[in-house]
């Protein structure tokens, strides 16, 4: 069964750094997710991507972040600055109808 | 946005017992799913479903979309179903679904 991946599982990183989240969607959808889970809270979305452009992003998707599909598989998420309140799990989608998330990444800022 | 509502917040079994999860929207939504995370944090698919009724082995899950709710049944609990379990849904002409908050089930042997 096709399924979305993403790397690394765990990222730690000192506060100010630079991270990126990467994720491979499953082959055949065209809309592609990110999201961020703050331990214990809810899931949030952050943006979808679809024909290679940004469709809709939230509040919480500041000038901080970018997105990025470098090539015809991967889907990155960059953090330029990293905060303290990044901290979170973050979550990768794609979709046809349903929606099927990735196994997630857990960044920890230090 | 779409306001989303999961009861009850929290929830303990012993095993074997019946329970039932609600999910109120606050609007119209499409792309109704139910999702499982594990304690491991992974989000695990558990239905799609937009209107109607489904059943996978223990678990099913009716969504009376007129009315905006969902609910997802679980019978005969076993100690692996505990977890967090969410709903999620997106406003008609959108695929981007707000998540409720979950209940947190614990199912004790």
């Amino acid at each position: 069964e096709p399924e979305v991946t993403q790397t690394p599982s765990h990222q730690v990183t000192q506060m100010g750094q630079e991270v990126i989240l990467r994720c491979v969607p499953i082959s055949n959808h065209l809309y592609f997710y990110w999201y961020r889970q703050i331990l214990g809270q809810k899931v949030e979305f952050l943006v979808s991507f679809y024909n290679n452009e940004i469709s809709e992003k939230s509040e919480i998707f500041d000038d901080q972040f970018s997105v990025e599909r470098p090539d015809g598989s991967n889907f990155t998420l960059k953090i330029r600055s990293t905060k303290l309140e990044d901290s979170a799990m973050y979550f990768c989608a794609s979709t046809a109808d349903e929606q099927f998330f990735g196994p997630g990444t857990r960044l920890t800022v230090l | 946005g779409i306001q989303v509502e999961q009861s009850p917040p929290d929830l303990i079994l012993q095993e074997g017992a019946n329970s039932t999860l609600r999910c109120n929207f606050s609007d119209s939504v499409n792309n109704l799913q139910w999702f499982h995370q594990n304690p491991w944090g992974q989000l695990i698919n558990l239905f799609y479903i937009p209107s109607g009724t489904k059943q996978n082995g223990r678990l099913s899950a009716t969504t009376v979309a007129t009315e905006r709710y969902s609910l997802l049944y679980i019978s005969s609990s076993q100690t692996t179903d505990s977890g967090v379990y969410f709903c999620a849904g997106g406003r008609r002409g959108s695929y981007i679904p707000t998540f409720g908050r979950g209940t947190s089930l614990i199912v004790h042997p």
